[in-house]
């Protein structure tokens, strides 16, 4: 079984400033995805950005981007130029063969202006 | 494309009575997922439909609960019984047969209360 761990349960950080969220897994598998997604209050999960195991590249999406390290199983999240909107709860998720996701315990990230 | 929905959005039930929650998949995606997530945790699996097969079930799935997909649209999702420990956000993500066929998509969600 695949596990999730976010060891940070909030965060706060100062609008424009970065901030990197921390996230590691376990797993057998050599062939898995990478995700995370953000969750705003009282709003519907997002994705904000997927790394496929197989590529040693980090995946960029504007002002997310990852640090996705295999043999250490860790993949963390940073994001540039924090913004308001940035408010939210992040989920790091793992997919293998199975399909179904298995998501962390979660981040509640502050934004502050 | 008009996004995962899911009806009703809240729904608030007395212990013992059953309830039925409606997801609609965004359109051609074939693969329809079911998650459940309590106050400040993150989502856990329930259960997976490829087109109007159920592939998968969580442990967590009891007898109490039933999903379906016919036709491969959209799902429905009982719970006989409710119980107290029932009461969660009950969320729908579906994923397309082709592309990006590992994304996953969610919906707002379903908030249970069982009284």
């Amino acid at each position: 079984a695949q596990t999730v761990t976010q060891s940070q349960p909030e965060m706060s950080v100062q609008e424009a400033e970065t901030v990197t969220l921390s996230c590691t897994y376990d797993t057998s598998e050599s062939n898995y995805y990478l995700f995370w997604y953000k969750q705003p209050p009282s709003r519907q999960m997002i994705l904000v950005i997927r790394q496929e195991a197989y590529k040693q590249q980090n995946a960029t999406e504007n002002r997310f981007s990852v640090n996705f390290q295999k043999a250490a199983k860790s993949f963390s999240l940073k994001i540039s130029d924090s913004q308001l909107g940035d408010t939210a709860m992040y989920f790091c998720a793992f997919m293998a063969a199975g399909n179904m996701l298995t998501f962390g315990g979660g981040t509640r990230l502050m934004v502050k202006p | 494309d008009t996004g995962v929905s899911q009806d009703p959005r809240h729904k608030i039930t007395k212990r013992g009575q059953n309830v039925t929650f409606r997801c609609d998949p965004i359109s051609e995606h074939n693969r329809l997922y079911w998650y459940r997530q309590t106050l400040g945790q993150g989502p856990e699996f329930l259960t997976y439909f490829q087109n109007e097969a159920q592939l998968e079930k969580s442990r967590l799935l009891s007898d109490r609960f039933s999903a379906e997909r016919p036709k491969g649209s959209f799902s429905t999702l009982e719970i006989q019984r409710t119980e107290q420990g029932d009461s969660a956000m009950y969320l729908c993500a579906s994923s397309p047969a082709r592309g990006l066929k590992e994304t996953q998509y969610f919906g707002p969600g379903t908030r249970l209360l069982v009284l």
